[in-house]
């Protein structure tokens, strides 16, 4: 079965740009979640939805940052514009339904490593 | 106030030994769970092993085990038998509640296994 996918994997882009990352959750999963990590503030939650509905965005930094789940297979972080401070690698995250022996385990994607010169 | 706490930024250990990697928590919620992550020098995340905090027996995961103190509130990852591939940071996340939401994280420890 398939991961969480996310892309792009590495996308470099200069101050005042708009950038867009991409998530697919795993199949069957209802819950999702963007996390970014900094070597300063490690991993912190910036957003996450359950059945597409957005729940906890008080990890939104400013309204700069905006994410949008149209659909339960894919989900979107956007910055704009995007500022040097924003280098990180933002990583997205899915949970499967509630119940289960592993209840809210969450499961990564690859990470998407974003670089704002 | 800081919920995970990590004390260990690294540690060493000799090929095929047990290593122990340190973590504390603070919660007043009844209702929790624990986690450990493993992230390599690749980057991604992978999810380990899962304690809750009704579960009345450690969590064990093959070579990986949760030493699981509720009244220290302490729940330290154990690595039997290290290898190589294990050198990575090691990342333990708390959840509050049944289900809640955000994931917690300590800081990381950064494990590196000698040959």
């Amino acid at each position: 079965d398939a991961g969480v996918i996310q892309s792009p994997r590495h996308e470099v882009t200069e101050m005042g740009q708009e950038v867009t990352l991409r998530c697919k959750p795993i199949s069957g999963h209802n819950s999702l979640f963007w996390y970014r990590q900094t070597m300063m503030r490690g991993l912190e939650l910036l957003i996450y939805f359950n059945n597409n509905v957005p729940i906890d965005d008080s990890g939104m930094p400013e309204d700069r940052f905006s994410a949008k789940m149209p659909n339960a297979s894919f989900s979107t972080l956007k910055i704009q514009p995007s500022e040097p401070r924003d280098s990180a690698v933002y990583f997205c995250a899915s949970r499967p339904p509630s119940g289960g022996t592993m209840s809210g385990t969450q499961y990564f994607g690859p990470g998407t490593r974003l670089t704002v010169l | 106030a800081q919920k995970i706490t990590q004390t260990q930024p690294g540690m060493f250990v000799q090929e095929k030994e047990a290593v122990t990697l340190d973590c504390t928590y603070d919660t007043s919620d009844p209702s929790y769970g624990l986690f450990w992550y493993k992230q390599p020098s690749s980057g991604e995340m992978i999810f380990l092993i899962y304690q809750g905090s009704y579960d009345q027996q450690n969590a064990t995961e093959g070579r990986y085990s949760l030493n699981f103190q509720k009244a220290r509130k302490s729940a330290n990852l154990v690595i039997s038998a290290s290898q190589l591939g294990d050198s990575a940071m090691y990342f333990c996340a708390m959840r509050e509640g049944y289900q809640g939401g955000k994931l917690i994280f300590g800081q990381g420890t950064e494990l590196s296994v000698k040959p």
